[in-house]
């Protein structure tokens, strides 16, 4: 399975839009970019996923690199409720496992 | 709808013990997978299954049974229960094994405790 690269941890001001980055520089051309996140006390949820183009939607933005090796998830406006470890993970066709790695921890400052 | 359901939320066990944890979805899905959660870590593959009669061993196996005898259910048990399996345990749910654009939906976690 393809691996992944997120920092730790990252601080974002209320109200203000979030960058998360994730590094996949050993990514396949079929492989597909999903992002979860864990909020507290909680299993993880779905918020995106994308193959080559930038995708929208309710929850968030996914903007792709041109050579697909890195991808951000954008919040664009940060609240409270949305501090929660974000985790990036590739699918790759015919494979039946999500590996997921330790994530970003985004902490939302009021 | 009720998703994907896990029972019990907690659990506390003796060492050498055994106990099942159970999951059930509603949701007609071909793929489920158990998921173990260390304090402070991500998330480990324990098992999954692809459909009712097939299962096999993801990242962690090791002191952990599965089966799945029907589409609903993937229970998992713990044979002779140690305090290194004291984790959050996660089921996941998705439709169909192999579309990698289809997402996981997952139950609220069972916190188990071995003394």
């Amino acid at each position: 399975d393809a691996k992944t690269t997120q920092p730790n941890s990252m601080e974002s001001n209320e109200e203000e839009p979030v960058h998360l980055p994730c590094n996949h520089s050993t990514i396949s051309g079929t492989d597909y970019i999903h992002w979860y996140r864990q909020l507290p006390s909680q299993g993880p949820e779905y918020v995106i996923h994308g193959l080559t183009s930038n995708v929208n939607n309710r929850m968030a933005s996914l903007a792709i690199a041109e050579d697909r090796k890195s991808s951000t998830l954008i919040l664009h406006r940060a609240t409270l409720r949305d501090a929660a470890v974000y985790y990036c993970i590739l699918r790759a066709p015919g494979t039946y496992k999500y590996i997921f790695g330790t994530g970003t921890r985004l902490k939302v400052l009021a | 709808n009720a998703g994907v359901t896990q029972t019990p939320k907690f659990q506390v066990l003796k060492t050498g013990q055994s106990m099942t944890l159970q999951c059930a979805q509603d949701m007609n899905h071909e793929y489920m997978s158990w998921y173990r959660q260390d304090p402070g870590m991500g998330l480990r593959l324990i098992h999954y299954s692809v459909g009712a009669g097939i299962t096999d061993q993801g990242e962690v196996p090791n002191g952990y049974n599965v089966s799945r005898s029907t589409t609903e259910d993937f229970p998992l048990r713990l044979l002779s229960a140690a305090p290194s399996q004291t984790s959050v345990y996660f089921c996941a749910s998705r439709g169909t094994a192999l579309n990698p654009a289809e997402k996981l939906f997952f139950g609220s976690g069972t916190q188990l405790s071995v003394l």
